[in-house]
């Protein structure tokens, strides 16, 4: 029973905006909604997250669905430097303490 | 340091022999969260700390893999009697609290020969 559902692979224009979607459709109503990326060889580095309502900060906008089943990361002016793998993280189980890394979106920016 | 720091960055060592892998969190933070990542792979959860208590210890793969943190701040993970399957890379990740978002190390790569 997957948690997440998110593409394997999606490119981007440099300077264009990345919109990288996920399916939650098990997520339970109190738990949040996490993004991190991995920049090949170091660690996963947080992006955003939110409950329900839209959230954005300095490197990101997160749209969330009404029903709270799907989600779409955006990355405004997307730089070669956002390349990296786009992990959709919920908790593995309502109420469970691990994030549920998927297999994440492989984003690749075109120069 | 302000971000979270793992030592050391890359061990190598032979099968058979035990190690053990360091985590500082970030000061104040309650959470803890060990990972590893296995080349090309996903991340796999090993361990949740709430303070000094363990309440998930549902990820580790064998009982030869063990961790403990004291005075709610650094953490060791301890691997006996190392495989070559146990070759990966160890991930310590802290947090405010439970729901806050959480900040990774670096990470110790580990090979085993």
């Amino acid at each position: 029973d997957a948690k997440t559902t998110q593409p394997p692979s999606m490119d981007c224009a440099e300077g264009r905006a990345a919109n990288l979607p996920c399916n939650h459709s098990t997520i339970s109503g109190n738990e949040y909604v996490y993004w991190y990326r991995q920049i090949h060889s170091q660690g996963p580095q947080y992006i955003i997250h939110g409950l329900k309502n839209n959230e954005t900060n300095e490197m990101a906008s997160l749209i969330i669905t009404e029903d709270r089943k799907s989600s779409t990361l955006i990355l405004p002016h997307a730089t070669l430097r956002d390349t990296a793998v786009y992990y959709c993280i919920v908790r593995a189980t309502a109420g469970a303490n691990n994030l549920f890394f998927g297999t994440g979106t492989r984003l690749t920016v075109i120069p | 340091g302000a971000g979270v720091s793992q030592s050391p960055s890359n061990k190598v060592t032979e099968k058979g022999k035990d190690v053990e892998l360091r985590c500082d969190p970030i000061s104040g933070h309650t959470a803890l969260y060990w990972y590893r990542q296995s080349l090309g792979q996903g991340l796999e959860f090993l361990i949740y700390f709430q303070g000094n208590s363990a309440p998930d210890k549902s990820g580790l793969p064998s009982d030869r893999f063990s961790a403990e943190r004291t005075g709610g701040s650094v953490s060791t993970l301890t691997i006996q009697r190392t495989q070559q399957e146990d070759s990966a890379v160890y991930l310590c990740a802290s947090s405010f609290s439970r729901d806050t978002e959480a900040f990774f190390g670096q990470g110790t790569r580990l090979t085993v020969v």
